[in-house]
């Protein structure tokens, strides 16, 4: 099997509830913040961004909330369905230069049938 | 959106030898970024490869260890040199779709295992 989340803190959810995974960011100057999602075998894949000067966005299904008080950021899914099963990485990004990605730690999301 | 392609898809190499990946876009960027994600862990920059100027390397990461090449606006090789088994990763590259777009494609790795 692949080992991409095997180490990574786990998030156990019923298909068709709802899922929150939370992630601590380091730069508290970051203009950008990203959601990842990634299956085995396969690259990240951008699921959702907002900007620091915003505190919630809202995508299909997805929801991103920021609270730069406390540094963090969340991600939440909505009736969540077994192909949402995957690792989910939080990113920051300055605003400026190479807009280089510097990724949190990660969450692993098992959606039970 | 950008397609990102990367050769090899895996490998398994002994200690002491290099591997060079590739990664090929379908369209022209300005930058190229190189990760490595090592087993169960998330994704660690290495460096930032432009077209015609030499990569930029993040702390912890060296020339010597990793040199990279971007001939042109669509490819960049990296290669993992005298490599140990601590290398055992997958390595990633990755582009933005536009100079203006945070959304940034990654291509699918490559896996890495040093015996």
């Amino acid at each position: 099997g692949e080992s991409v989340g095997l180490h990574l803190p786990t998030l156990s959810v019923q298909e068709g509830d709802n899922s929150i995974i939370n992630c601590a960011y380091s730069n508290s100057a970051s203009d950008y913040f990203i959601w990842y999602k990634q299956e085995s075998g396969k690259g990240p894949q951008f699921i959702i961004d907002i900007r620091s000067n915003m505190d919630k966005r809202q995508g299909q299904r997805v929801t991103v909330l920021l609270n730069k008080t406390v540094k963090h950021l969340s991600l939440q899914i909505a009736a969540t369905q077994p192909g949402d099963s995957a690792v989910y990485f939080c990113a920051e990004t300055l605003d400026t230069g190479r807009r280089a990605l510097t990724f949190g730690s990660g969450t692993r999301l098992q959606v039970q049938p | 959106s950008a397609v990102i392609s990367q050769k090899p898809s895996r490998d398994i190499c002994q200690r002491g030898t290099s591997l060079t990946i590739q990664c090929q876009v379908d369209s022209q960027v300005t930058m190229m970024f190189w990760y490595r994600q090592q087993p169960g862990q998330s994704l660690t920059l290495i460096a930032t490869a432009n077209q015609g100027s030499e990569a930029t390397y993040e702390s912890g990461f060296v020339i010597d260890k990793f040199p990279i090449s971007r001939p042109n606006l669509t490819f960049s090789t990296l290669t993992v040199s005298n490599m140990s088994p601590e290398d055992s990763s997958i390595y990633l590259c990755s582009v933005y779709n536009s100079p203006s777009s945070y959304e940034q494609y990654f291509g699918p790795g490559t896996r890495l295992t040093v015996t």
